[in-house]
C-alpha cells in the first residue's frame, strides 16, 4: 500500500517554481522522504531525498513540515526538461527494502 | 561512475513466446530489483535479491516468471509463456546495502510488447 498521497496532475509556467506537494501522515520516525522523477521512456531518476530537515541540492528543495506527515518539493525555476512524472516515497532508506511507487504527480512545464 | 544497464531496450513477441531481460547492476551493489510497470502506473516490485539470495519475490507470477541472479551481480529475468497482460516496462534497479539512506538507482527499462 501507498503511504503517500500526491495531486494526479499539475502544470507550471516555465521558469516558475514547481511546488509538488505530498502528503505521508502515517510515516515512522526512521522513514525518509524520497522523491523520484520519471520522463518519459526513461527509468526513474533520484532526485532529493531528507529526514526531518529542510534539504537542497542542484536539482530541487524538499520542505518537510515539522510533524513530517507532509513535504513539498520545489523545482525552483522550471524548465520544459522538468516535465516528467514525480512520485513521492517513504522509506527507511537501508538500501535493503524496495520502494513503493504510488501514481505520483504529472507534472507539465507549460512555455 | 556506470549506471545500471539493461538489455534489450525493446522487444516485441507473440503471446506464449517467451522472452529473457538482462541486468547488470551498479558495481558493488548488493541489492537488486526488478519492476513492472504497466502503462499509466507507477513500478511495482516483482522481486529482490540480496547478493544472490531471493529476498522477496511474493509478486512474481511464479507459474510464468522466473529470476536468477548468478555470482550475486548480473540477473536475468525471463517470462515463460507471455501472456498479452505482461505488455510492460521492466525495470531493472539496484542499491547498496547498509546505509542510513541508501539511494535506488534504476537502469532504462526493457519495454515488452506482446501480441
Amino acid at each position: 500500500d501507498a503511504k503517500t498521497t500526491q495531486p494526479t496532475s499539475m502544470d507550471c509556467a516555465e521558469g516558475r517554481a514547481a511546488n509538488l506537494p505530498c502528503n505521508h501522515s502515517t510515516i515512522s520516525g526512521n522513514e525518509y522522504v524520497y522523491w523520484y522523477r520519471q520522463i518519459h521512456s526513461q527509468g526513474p531518476q533520484y532526485i532529493i531525498h531528507g529526514l526531518k530537515n529542510n534539504e537542497t541540492n542542484e536539482m530541487a528543495s524538499l520542505i518537510i513540515t515539522e510533524d513530517r506527515k507532509s513535504s513539498t518539493l520545489i523545482l525552483p525555476h522550471a524548465t520544459l526538461r522538468d516535465t516528467a512524472v514525480y512520485y513521492c516515497i517513504v522509506n527507511i532508506g537501508s538500501g535493503a527494502n524496495n520502494l513503493f511507487f504510488g501514481t505520483g504527480t504529472r507534472l507539465t512545464v507549460i512555455p | 561512475e556506470a549506471g545500471v544497464a539493461q538489455s534489450p531496450r525493446y522487444k516485441i513477441i507473440e503471446k506464449r513466446q517467451s522472452v529473457a531481460f538482462w541486468c547488470n547492476p551498479i558495481s558493488g551493489h548488493a541489492t537488486l530489483y526488478w519492476y513492472q510497470q504497466i502503462l499509466g502506473q507507477g513500478p511495482k516490485l516483482l522481486i529482490q535479491f540480496q547478493n544472490n539470495g531471493v529476498v522477496d519475490d511474493s509478486q512474481l507470477p511464479k507459474d510464468r516468471f522466473s529470476a536468477e541472479r548468478l555470482k550475486g551481480v548480473d540477473s536475468t529475468l525471463k517470462i515463460q509463456p507471455a501472456k498479452l497482460e505482461d505488455s510492460a516496462v521492466y525495470l531493472c534497479a539496484s542499491s547498496l546495502v547498509g546505509l542510513g539512506n541508501g539511494l535506488t538507482h534504476f537502469g532504462p527499462g526493457t519495454r515488452l510488447t506482446v501480441l
